[in-house]
């Protein structure tokens, strides 16, 4: 079973509306929770980062949003544009240094 | 551009043959760090190494093998392969290990296709 269970498996919105991207995670122990995102195609780019200490991270209009005690975390998207369509990827490391249990990604569609 | 270079980009082979991916990390990072994403699985981490020793092992096969080398250039040697190894293979580089923001740089990936 994935340690890390990621939701909606894909989600269509209209260019301009904000969105939220779920992940939950069973690994234990915790060193810290990254959000990415790929494009077709291409490998994947690092959002955010934040250790079990941290609740919140931005970057731009991406927001990561994170409660260790239930182990769960949120990406939200401001004002998407059609170029936040991509796959996003929820990773949670156990130990610093390296991620090993990825999620299988929310694919997003923005269209205009 | 991540800095993270990987050859080739395509590969076509069939099953039973042997190929090498390689990977050349961004300047100054120690490790490099093996993946597989098929399309059904997502990205499953294979294998890492830092400055030359194999530092963790994931969902690698043993019918795969990678090793880097002292220029920190890394190869992953895939053998005897199969239809289902068809896959993108990824290579991230990092600086080194033991920190929470030990962030990842993805290379482009090589698509395997095992016919």
């Amino acid at each position: 079973k994935n340690q890390v269970e990621q939701s909606p498996q894909s989600l269509i919105i209209l260019e301009g509306k904000n969105c939220t991207l779920q992940c939950n995670y069973t690994v234990s122990p915790f060193s810290n929770l990254r959000w990415y995102k790929q494009d077709t195609g291409r490998g994947p780019v690092s959002l955010t980062i934040m250790t079990f200490s941290e609740n919140t991270k931005s970057n731009g209009r991406y927001t990561a949003t994170l409660d260790a005690d239930t182990k769960q975390s949120s990406l939200h998207i401001t004002a998407s544009q059609l170029s936040d369509s991509a796959s996003y990827i929820c990773v949670v490391s156990p130990h610093p240094g390296y991620a090993l249990n990825f999620g299988k990604g929310t694919s997003l569609l923005v269209t205009p | 551009d991540s800095g993270v270079t990987q050859t080739p980009k395509h590969l076509i082979t069939a099953t039973g043959q042997r190929v090498t991916l390689r990977c050349s990390p961004r300047s100054g990072d120690l490790s490099v760090y093996w993946y597989q994403q098929s399309l059904d699985q997502g990205l499953q981490f294979l294998i890492q190494y830092y400055n030359g020793e194999e530092r963790a092992k994931g969902n690698i096969l043993e019918r795969f093998s990678a090793q880097q080398f002292p220029d920190l250039h890394s190869e992953l040697n895939l053998s005897s392969l199969e239809l289902g190894d068809s896959a993108l293979y990824f290579c991230a580089s990092s600086v080194g290990t033991g920190s929470s923001y030990n962030e990842q740089f993805f290379g482009p990936g090589t698509r395997l296709t095992v016919l």
